[in-house]
């Protein structure tokens, strides 16, 4: 009974280096998320994807990329890492669109520092 | 803008001492509320949806209520394993939550 698996768990980058962040649920969920959690400021959403094919912003998008593989598949890519980048990324996904109600289901986090 | 307010940022409890949290929130067509309960280095793991104002949920020794401005987890006689952050998450009926930053509970034996 996987759920969400989010891989690495960890991760150390030097600036300027990229990396792709993977997630897969297993739940047949239609909606996917992308947030990072950094101490003070709570989870907050970079993109989302409502249903498969489509990808929207959410509230910190920038120097950030995903990536809608299929169905199963949510990637978060930093093409150029930053400092203010070092933080604990989670992937979530639910049946519907968080307007639906519908619970979020998130991953284990993927801790990511940048030097 | 909407905004979310928990409360208190920490709490400690002894076993046994009941308690409650508060999710505030700006009205901006409130659809619903998510909690959460986050153990450190783990992702959020869902709890409660409340649907509408005056609905309980209940679930162990946590009950979670809903108003239109605020939402309470009240904890009954908590057990060291309770301890964790607490998150809420209004839904304000776009595709997007809003999540607090949480109050941090320690139950000391």
């Amino acid at each position: 009974n996987a759920g969400v698996t989010q891989t690495p768990k960890f991760q150390v980058l030097k600036t300027g280096q990229s990396m792709t962040l993977q997630c897969a649920q297993d739940m047949n969920h239609n909606s996917m998320y992308w947030y990072r959690q950094d101490p003070g400021m709570g989870l907050r959403l970079i993109y989302y994807s409502a249903s498969e094919g489509t990808t929207d912003k959410g509230e910190v998008p920038n120097g950030y990329n995903v990536s809608r593989l299929n169905k199963r598949e949510f990637s978060l890519r930093l093409e150029s890492a930053a400092p203010s980048q070092t933080s604990v990324y989670f992937c979530a996904s639910s049946e519907a669109p968080a307007g639906g109600n519908q619970p979020q289901h998130f991953g284990d986090g993927t801790r990511l520092s940048i030097l | 803008e909407d905004q979310v307010t928990q409360s208190p940022e920490a709490l400690r409890l002894q076993e046994g001492e009941s308690s409650s949290l508060n999710c505030s929130y700006t009205v901006s067509g409130l659809r619903g509320l998510f909690w959460y309960r986050q153990d450190p280095g783990k992702g959020p793991e869902f709890l409660f949806t409340l649907y509408s104002a005056g609905e309980e949920k209940e679930k162990e020794r946590l009950k979670a209520t809903l108003t239109k401005k605020e939402s309470f987890l009240h904890i009954t006689a908590p057990k060291p394993e309770d301890s964790a952050t607490y998150l809420c998450a209004p839904n304000f009926g776009n595709e997007k939550l809003t999540f607090g930053t949480g109050t941090r509970l320690t139950i000391i034996p």
